[in-house]
């Protein structure tokens, strides 16, 4: 079955705890993105990749890291978060070609 | 700076009747426009799509309108169902960067039985 699957799917932490969520596809994408989603402001791209080691900014990447050493995996890492990163997280995958994404179900971060 | 609007935060229709959801852009350079469906606990699924060389394209009971003069896009649910109750984003991509996508900040439909 073609899916994005992101690990935890929730999570709360404590500020400056170093955490990652992982992502992984399994439809050999090139394209992959993290998105945070919150009340009245949409989707907001973090970052993205347009292949391996390909990696770029997206709207809100501060306090963010991505790395990308494989195709299928783009985890997000926050090296100290803090409470302004409570969010719903979301990662998605596409082709080269194609703009429909494919999004992972979330994570839930709540950073107290 | 929201590149990308949706002014209805939320929009309540009856089953059976046309569901239109709006969204309005304001760069010029956007030449590619999606619409994806979240239901509560679910990562956005792809609606349908659009490209600024057309005007309207429809898959089944969904159709977008495209108008570039005025910089915005239509969403036509006919006839509209209960299952439709979601949240609706449009997206739009700009031809000087394919990587990124700007997304609205949604849209609340609710079909009513």
């Amino acid at each position: 079955e073609a899916q994005v699957t992101q690990n935890p799917r929730y999570l709360i932490t404590v500020t400056g705890k170093k955490l990652t969520v992982t992502c992984s596809q399994n439809m050999n994408h090139e394209y992959m993105s993290w998105y945070r989603q919150d009340p009245g402001l949409g989707l907001r791209q973090i970052y993205y990749s347009m292949n391996v080691e390909v990696t770029d900014k997206g709207d809100v990447p501060e306090g963010y890291k991505v790395s990308r050493k494989e195709k299928r995996n783009f985890p997000l890492i926050l090296e100290s978060p803090s409470p302004n990163q409570t969010s719903l997280y979301f990662c998605a995958s596409r082709k080269d070609s194609s703009y429909e994404q494919y999004f992972g179900p979330g994570t839930r971060l709540t950073v107290t | 700076d929201q590149q990308v609007k949706q002014n209805s935060p939320s929009l309540s229709v009856q089953e059976g009747r046309i569901s239109i959801l709006n969204c309005d852009y304001t760069n010029s350079m956007f030449d590619y426009f999606l619409w994806y469906k979240k239901y509560p606990a679910e990562g956005p699924t792809f609606l349908i799509s659009i490209s600024s060389i057309k005007d309207k394209n429809e898959d089944g009971r969904f159709t977008v309108f495209l108008n570039k003069s005025a910089k915005h896009l239509s969403l036509h649910i006919v006839p509209s169902q209960p299952g439709d109750s979601a949240v609706y984003f449009c997206a739009a991509r700009s031809v000087r960067n394919t990587g990124k996508l700007i997304f609205g900040q949604g849209t609340t439909l609710q079909v009513k039985p």
